[in-house]
């Protein structure tokens, strides 16, 4: 599976938009791209994922560059309680492990 | 209703002890897996199962063995814990192989002194 970077950390203020980046240029055809995050003592939760389009559910919106090269997840109007650490993960689309990397520490600010 | 429960929430056992950790899902998945998360907060897959079936198992010391009686419960036993073993277990699932969305339980603090 292709390799993502995601930025380490970034900060958002609350009731903003969180947009947060994910660089996956080695992506291939039957690749997918995922989202995960966890809160802090929390087991992950899934966010969203897509495959060329973009994709919208209840939680965010998920952004695939036509060229699939990068995403951007977007939370439409972040709280407090969004601050988790994000993870950007591209898995072929049957039967490969999900595999995390470090992912992004979003801080959600008053 | 947990989506995917595992008990004990915690575990505290002295080295060379074995224990157990289980997992069930009430979502009617076919798919199953363990990770572990250490203290850095990596995550890393161990094992998966598929309607019962071993389909991954990582390069994890032979001490771990997972065990799956039906495809709603994916238990770990571990034999003769040690210090490094000391990590948050969770367990997963999904529909299938196929591309869907994983469903975490909260974990298992398991501290080996």
């Amino acid at each position: 599976d292709a390799k993502t970077t995601q930025p380490p950390s970034m900060d958002c203020a609350e009731g903003r938009a969180a947009n947060l980046p994910c660089n996956h240029s080695t992506i291939s055809g039957n690749e997918y791209v995922y989202w995960y995050r966890q809160i802090h003592s929390q087991g992950p939760q899934y966010i969203i994922h897509g495959l060329k389009n973009n994709e919208t559910n209840e939680m965010a919106s998920l952004i695939i560059t036509e060229d699939r090269k990068s995403s951007t997840l977007i939370l439409p109007h972040a709280t407090l309680r969004d601050t988790a650490v994000y993870y950007c993960i591209v898995r072929s689309s049957y039967g490969n492990k999900l595999v995390f990397g470090a992912g992004t520490i979003l801080r959600v600010k008053s | 209703d947990t989506a995917v429960s595992q008990t004990p929430k915690y575990l505290v056992t002295q080295m060379g002890n074995d224990k157990s950790i289980k997992c069930e899902q009430n979502l009617g998945h076919d798919t199953m897996y363990w990770y572990k998360q250490d203290s850095k907060k990596f995550l890393k897959i161990m094992f998966s199962y598929n309607n019962k079936e071993l389909i991954i198992n990582e390069t994890v010391p032979n001490r771990f063995s997972p065990k799956s009686p039906d495809k709603a419960h994916l238990n770990l036993h571990i034999n003769s814990l040690e210090l490094g073993d000391s990590a948050v277990y969770f367990c997963a699932s999904s529909p299938g192989q196929g591309p869907y969305g994983y469903t975490f339980g909260s974990g298992t603090r398991l501290t080996v002194v």
